[in-house]
């Protein structure tokens, strides 16, 4: 019973090509994150929001852009994806500080 | 800056052995730790977690426990089994911030 969702799961998409990838909760949590997962398991904070119009970058620079119009709605876009870009990202949200929900990821291959 | 560091990357374990994941921070103001376990193919879930006010809590097979002198604190599974191999995340929470600071990932193995 996911409360966050995140969409595609999986996506190859050639060089150059621009790119969204959504997520979606149904909890109302103020609070949404972005992170970048290597092959090497970390954990990077890529992008967060504390509520709508409301956007930061987080600690790993990344070209990728996001934006909040609704409370539910948090999604990720690359204009131009580059092989570079080829990673998994994780959408999550919160309600305070305790206990981050995270969606299942969005797979990202660039050709 | 808050740094976690995790330890192990990687741990293997019989069945019904007990398994520790121990992780450190930096920030002595970091007030909440939270443990999350992610499975192949899925996003990280929270299993349990602390807050700083607490020095020790458990859940059926797992538990956590903090010690905010040494600042570290770890994760006991006990009774392992096969479903609980997974990668597992520690977190701290500066005071302060909504943002977490993750360590690095500890991938557990449970043999039968």
């Amino acid at each position: 019973e996911a409360d966050i969702y995140q969409t595609p799961r999986y996506l190859v998409i050639g060089t150059g090509k621009k790119i969204t990838l959504e997520c979606s909760q149904t909890m109302g949590h103020d609070k949404m994150y972005w992170y970048q997962q290597d092959p090497g398991m970390e954990l990077h904070l890529i992008h967060y929001s504390y509520g709508v119009n409301s956007t930061e970058k987080g600690d790993l620079s990344s070209e990728s852009t996001v934006s909040r119009i609704r409370t539910e709605h948090f999604p990720l876009t690359l204009e131009s994806a580059r092989p570079s870009h080829t990673s998994q990202y994780l959408c999550a949200s919160s309600e305070g500080t305790w206990g981050y929900t995270f969606g299942s990821g969005t797979r990202l291959t660039v050709v | 800056g808050e740094n976690v560091e995790q330890h192990p990357s990687t741990l293997s374990v019989q069945e019904g052995d007990s398994a520790v994941i121990k992780c450190t921070y930096s920030d002595s103001a970091s007030n909440y730790f939270p443990w999350y376990k992610q499975e192949l193919g899925k996003g990280p879930q929270l299993i349990i977690d602390i807050r700083s006010n607490v020095g020790e809590k458990k859940d059926q097979r797992i538990a956590v426990t903090l010690n905010k002198t040494a600042k570290h604190f770890s994760l006991h599974i006990t009774e392992t089994q096969p479903e609980d191999s997974a990668v597992y995340f520690c977190a701290a929470s500066p005071s302060g911030t909504y943002k977490y600071i993750f360590g690095t990932g500890t991938r557990l193995k449970v043999l039968a």
